[in-house]
């Protein structure tokens, strides 16, 4: 059973570019996190999706930030027009349902020229 | 929403020694209490936690216990070695409204063990 699987890996963006980090989940794994992890500080939620819905996007900046999770493929955060502050890791984590065990992804390490 | 307060920040000991990190929460209603291992550069890994209706869980040399009462929990590493050095997180879920899972996590403690 493959693990939550992150990619790219890496990411390096000019600003003013788009980002688009895709993650999928542990297979059977219907509910999806998205944390930000700034350099040599804790992890920050941003948002939690199920399928098709958005259940808590309180973390996640009103502006540039979205996130999706389709009935079919990857959970995508996007970020668009982004800035130097937006450089971080951004991991996502998976859980079968809520019984709060989540398992991280490898993170993408977003990195804003 | 829960707030999560980790200490001590930075921790260092002697290979062989004991280590102890503790968190406080806020939201009485939480009920599970995971504790995460980064190492650097690394995803963070689940290494044990606790639901609320138990007061300590052990896991060969790792450990962890709870006081609901004072709404705080701990983690404890006996017999320390070398590659137990990383960040260590603590982590309690937000039961607020429609929100069941987020979690909230502390600032972390870096973890040194010495040889």
């Amino acid at each position: 059973n493959a693990g939550v699987m992150q990619n790219p890996r890496h990411l390096v963006r000019r600003r003013g570019q788009e980002a688009r980090l895709r993650c999928s989940p542990m297979k059977g794994h219907s509910h999806v996190y998205w944390y930000r992890q700034l350099p040599e500080e804790g992890l920050k939620f941003m948002v939690y999706l199920q399928k098709e819905n958005i259940i808590d996007e309180s973390g996640m900046p009103k502006e540039r930030f979205s996130a999706e999770f389709p009935k079919e493929g990857p959970s995508i955060l996007r970020i668009q027009q982004v800035v130097r502050g937006d450089s971080a890791a951004y991991f996502c984590a998976s859980s079968p349902d809520k019984i709060n065990i989540q398992y991280f992804g490898a993170g993408t390490r977003l990195s804003v020229l | 929403g829960e707030n999560v307060e980790q200490h001590p920040s930075t921790l260092s000991v002697q290979e062989g020694d004991s280590a102890v990190i503790k968190c406080t929460y806020s939201d009485s209603a939480s009920n599970y209490f995971p504790w995460y291992k980064q190492e650097l550069g690394k995803r963070p890994q689940l290494i044990i936690d606790i639901r609320s209706n138990v007061g300590e869980k052990k896991d060969q040399r790792i450990a962890v216990t709870l006081n609901k009462t004072a709404k705080h929990f701990s983690l404890h590493i006996t017999e320390t070695q070398p590659e137990d050095s990383a960040v260590y997180f603590c982590a309690a879920p937000y039961r607020g409204g429609t929100s069941y899972g987020k979690l909230t996590f502390g600032q972390g403690t870096i973890l040194t063990v010495h040889p």
